[in-house]
């Protein structure tokens, strides 16, 4: 069984403050690991398609290292705002023996950032 | 708004039954993707359609299929639909993706309530 575990499940954090959370998944048959940002009542958004081991990523506040060969990947927020505040997921995407691929979603960390 | 649409917004229908979701992707995307979010088991990846052809395959029920037309657009049939299928269906596409490797588009959803 594929485990893809998150955390912390939750977090608030103070305006201005900068945080990270952790996606750990599984060290064999990585393709790629994927980010998203979730807002209430919205649709998932991508943030990161990450692919090579110490891989690091960008955008705006919010950057991801990746490590593959321990399985894990750091997504951090620099200077949160309120507008942050969602659920991140990562997506563990795999090669099977079969050759197809797979996503398998880790349960989030929810974030509320409080002005 | 990310371009992909999904009908119908909300659905609701009883045991046993079958129904159709449509998902049109971003003009121009080649691949689709489809998943689950249900209450108590997050989002799960159901599959993905690269042009027409199916190119990987998640946690997607034998009662479950779906197909992507010449046009693009892709349906998900759900069939002997039990109260557990009830939950919000999205649809994502991507530029290429034959590798899954290109940030995704999600669509807003479609709400479906069995009863």
């Amino acid at each position: 069984i594929l485990n893809v575990e998150q955390s912390p499940q939750s977090l608030h954090v103070q305006e201005g403050d900068s945080t990270n959370f952790t996606c750990s998944f599984p060290s064999s048959n990585f393709y790629a690991l994927h980010w998203y940002r979730w807002e209430t009542a919205k649709s998932p958004e991508a943030l990161f398609v990450m692919t090579l081991n110490g891989d690091e990523k960008k955008k705006g506040r919010i950057s991801a290292t990746l490590n593959t060969k321990e399985g894990y990947s750091y997504l951090y927020i620099k200077g949160s705002q309120p507008e942050d505040s969602a659920t991140y997921l990562c997506a563990f995407h795999t090669l099977t023996t079969s050759g197809t691929y797979k996503y398998i979603f880790g349960t989030g960390t929810r974030l509320k950032v409080l002005a | 708004d990310s371009g992909v649409t999904q009908t119908p917004k909300h659905l609701i229908t009883a045991t046993g039954q079958r129904v159709t979701l449509r998902c049109s992707p971003r003009s121009g995307d080649l691949s689709v993707y489809w998943y689950q979010q249900s209450l108590d088991q997050g989002l799960q990846f159901l599959i993905q359609y690269y042009n027409g052809e199916e190119r990987a395959k998640g946690n997607i029920l034998e009662r479950f299929s779906a197909q992507q037309f010449p046009d693009l657009h892709s349906e998900l049939n759900l069939s002997s639909l039990e109260l557990g299928d009830s939950a919000l269906y999205f649809c994502a596409s991507s530029v290429g993706g034959a590798g899954g490797l290109i940030e995704q588009f999600f669509g807003p959803g479609t709400r479906l309530t069995v009863l």
